[in-house]
């Protein structure tokens, strides 16, 4: 079985500061993990993944993301948030070894920039 | 042009009755997937299609029975709607090959009354 977690269902952070938002999985092979970030009545957009290689990751609109396999975390960040950046984050994964392709998601998470 | 459409965006109906809700991706993809956002935003894979054959049926009433026409479309028929149906339903495609990231329509808002 696989799964994520999400610790924090909100983080506040003001602009200009950097921003981190948490999560974990479990999958009893390897992971291919990502990130998707959902605005207000919109569907979901990818914005970086894992897949091997590199434990740091740049994705879409200056977001990055650090695997950790000791941790098994794969926590989102950015170095300075924007205003824009509001909205709701999943972090998500699949196990590569198994023939599942469906991601399971985490609870989300809701970013709060204020100006 | 978009990559993933669903239509209907909004649907509003009355419990009893029955619905389907239609997807369409124009990217070329084998797979297809429905997946079910709650009132709390959990989303949840609820059905997969790989060129027009079911591979994952995740414990979901057969109420739902999803129909896929071609390998670009995957329609999701909903049979005696009840009210904890109500939910976002996001239809999304991958590849067949890689890792499949996986590209989200914009969602089908269901209200059942």
């Amino acid at each position: 079985a696989q799964s994520v977690a999400q610790p924090e269902d909100q983080v506040n952070v003001a602009e200009g500061n950097p921003l981190t938002v948490k999560c974990t999985y479990s999958v009893s092979g390897n992971p291919y993990l990502f990130w998707y970030v959902q605005y207000p009545n919109r569907g979901l957009q990818f914005l970086l993944k894992y897949i091997t290689g590199d434990n740091l990751v740049k994705g879409s609109y200056g977001f990055e993301a650090e695997f950790n396999k000791s941790q098994t975390s794969f926590h989102l960040k950015k170095p300075s948030a924007l205003v824009s950046d509001s909205a709701l984050y999943f972090c998500a994964v699949r196990d590569r070894d198994t023939g599942r392709r469906a991601l399971t998601f985490g609870s989300g998470t809701r970013l709060q920039v204020q100006p | 042009d978009t990559a993933v459409s669903q239509t209907p965006k909004y649907l509003v109906t009355q419990m009893g009755n029955d619905k389907s809700i239609k997807c369409e991706q124009n990217l070329g993809h084998d797979t297809m997937y429905w997946y079910k956002q709650d009132s709390k935003k959990f989303l949840k894979i609820m059905f997969s299609y790989n060129n027009k054959e079911l591979i994952i049926n995740e414990t979901v009433p057969n109420r739902f029975s999803p129909k896929s026409p071609d390998k670009a479309h995957l329609n999701l028929h909903i049979n005696s709607l009840e009210l904890g149906d109500s939910a976002v339903y996001f239809c999304a495609s991958s590849p067949l090959l890689g890792t499949n990231e996986q590209f989200f329509g914009p969602g089908t808002r269901l209200t059942v009354l």
